[in-house]
């Protein structure tokens, strides 16, 4: 059973680059949430999509945007990247219908470092 | 602003200790709280609690939810090294006006277990 597959698992850029993570949700999930961990910090979510649409956001800025298509799977992309931003950023991904909702989960996470 | 806070922040027990993890909450749009244990990057599902005073167990660990009191408490038992990690604790919200969920978690309770 593939659980949510997130690449690449690290990653290095410099300040100004653009960077684009992936993730596939797990098999029967539909919406997928988009989350930053900084290093000693729980998790704080950036926004979330279903039917490829960004449905509700966190206090994250412009830069950070994202993207679903139609299987599901999700892109993040982060512009202007800052020193800031460097991360672990998860991707969770859920069932719309509560019925079948049991929890979200999650990805192994890509490791950004912004130089 | 929904707020998610975890104590202790750290904890260093033995072998065979027992713990008591402890998480309170002030959401609007309760729906669940979660728990989790994040040893690497994924962050593992342990719990999902909706309703109060029913208690969950999975082997040696337990957990409970209190909505009156805005709180819930995570138990190991006979602690053993691997049980070493971060465990974080998250409470899913209702968008409101909308029936998108999304998670606040606390910072997390490190927990190192010694031979």
């Amino acid at each position: 059973d593939a659980g949510v597959t997130q690449s690449p698992t690290h990653l290095i850029k410099t300040r100004g680059q653009q960077v684009t993570l992936r993730c596939s949700p797990k098999s029967g999930h539909d919406t997928v949430s988009w989350y930053q961990q900084a290093l000693g910090q729980g998790p704080q979510f950036i926004f979330q999509y279903y039917e490829e649409e960004e449905r509700q956001r966190g206090n994250f800025p412009d830069r950070f945007s994202g993207h679903q298509f139609p299987n599901y799977s999700s892109e993040l992309n982060v512009n202007a990247l800052l020193l800031g931003d460097s991360a672990l950023y998860l991707c969770a991904s859920s069932s719309r219908d509560r019925v079948k909702f049991y929890g979200y989960t999650f990805g192994s996470g890509t490791r950004l470092t912004v130089v | 602003e929904d707020k998610v806070v975890q104590s202790p922040l750290s904890l260093v027990v033995h072998e065979g200790d027992t713990v008591t993890l402890n998480c309170s909450y002030e959401v609007t749009n309760f729906r669940s709280l979660l728990w989790y244990k994040q040893e690497k990057k994924a962050p593992t599902f342990l719990f999902m609690l909706t309703s109060s005073g029913i208690e969950k167990k999975s082997g040696r660990l337990s957990s409970i939810l209190d909505k009156k009191e805005l709180f819930s408490i995570l138990n190991i038992t006979a602690t053993q090294t691997g049980d070493s990690a971060i465990y974080l604790c998250a409470v899913e919200s209702r968008a409101g006006g909308t029936s998108y969920g999304k998670l606040t978690f606390g910072q997390g309770t490190i927990l190192t277990v010694h031979p």
